[in-house]
C-alpha cells in the first residue's frame, strides 16, 4: 500500500495570507488527523476527520479549519497567517473507527510564514 | 492543557547501554498508549503500544512499561544502537473522547558509538 502523502512538502507564505495543505491517507483508512509540530511543543492536535465529519478538535483558533472528502482525502486551511504558524504540519491516517490503532503519518508540510 | 508530558527534552546514551525514555499523563481515561519514533524530514512511525490492562509489552529490543497508579509509562531500549537516535513521542488514547490521541513533546535520543 502507498503511504500517507502530503502536498506540498514545503511552503513559504507571508503574514496575512492563507494556505491550504492536502493529505491523502492510506487506501482504506477513513480517519485523518492533523497535527502541528513546533520545537519544544511536540505534536499539537488540530483536528480529526472520520467519514467526512470532524470528530475531534484541538485548542486552535478558528483560523485553522479542515475538511474531508468522500475519498477520505483531507485538506487543512489556515487563514490570516501569523508568524507563529510557522511549523511542520503532519497528517496521519488510521483505520480505526471507534477502535484503537496506531496512526500512520505522512512526511509533513513545512510551512514558513515571513 | 498538556495531558501527556515528556519532561526530558533530550537523552544521550552510549551504544550498547540501556535507553530509558519516560512519559507521564494526567488523564485517567487514557487506556491505550503508544510510542512513535521520528527521524528528521520524516513523519513519526509507530514503534510499540500497550493497553492499560497490561503493565508490560515487549518487542525485540523495545519494552514499554505502564504504571497506571503513577500515571507513568516508560520505553526501554536495550541494547541501544546509533540507528536508534531519533525523537521519541509517547501518545495516549482517550476512549471517552472518540479515542482522541494526545502526544507528548518528544525526547531526542542520541546514541553515541
Amino acid at each position: 500500500k502507498a503511504g500517507v502523502t502530503q502536498t506540498p512538502r514545503y511552503l513559504i507564505k507571508t503574514r496575512g495570507q492563507q494556505v491550504t495543505l492536502s493529505c491523502s491517507p492510506i487506501s482504506g483508512h477513513r480517519s485523518v488527523s492533523w497535527y502541528q509540530q513546533t520545537p519544544g511543543q511536540g505534536l499539537q492536535f488540530l483536528f480529526e476527520y472520520f467519514s467526512e465529519t470532524q470528530r475531534n478538535k484541538g485548542n486552535f483558533p478558528g483560523r485553522f479549519s479542515g475538511r474531508q472528502f468522500s475519498n477520505s482525502r483531507s485538506e487543512m486551511n489556515v487563514s490570516t497567517l501569523e508568524l507563529g504558524d510557522s511549523a511542520l504540519y503532519l497528517c496521519a491516517s488510521s483505520s480505526r473507527g471507534q477502535t484503537k490503532g496506531e496512526q500512520f503519518f505522512g512526511p509533513g508540510t513545512r510551512l514558513t510564514v515571513l | 492543557d498538556q495531558q501527556v508530558k515528556q519532561n526530558s527534552p533530550s537523552l544521550s546514551v552510549q551504544e550498547g547501554r540501556i535507553s530509558i525514555l519516560n512519559c507521564d499523563y494526567t488523564n485517567s481515561m487514557f487506556d491505550y498508549f503508544l510510542w512513535y519514533k521520528k527521524y528528521p524530514a520524516e513523519g513519526p512511525t509507530f514503534l510499540i503500544s500497550i493497553s492499560s490492562i497490561k503493565d508490560k509489552n515487549e518487542d525485540g529490543r523495545f519494552t514499554v512499561f505502564l504504571n497506571k497508579s503513577a500515571k507513568h509509562l516508560s520505553l526501554h531500549i536495550v541494547p541501544s544502537q546509533p540507528g536508534d537516535s531519533a525523537v521519541y513521542f509517547c501518545a495516549a488514547s482517550d476512549p471517552s473522547n472518540n479515542n482522541d490521541m494526545r502526544f507528548g513533546a518528544g525526547t531526542r535520543l542520541t546514541v553515541k558509538p
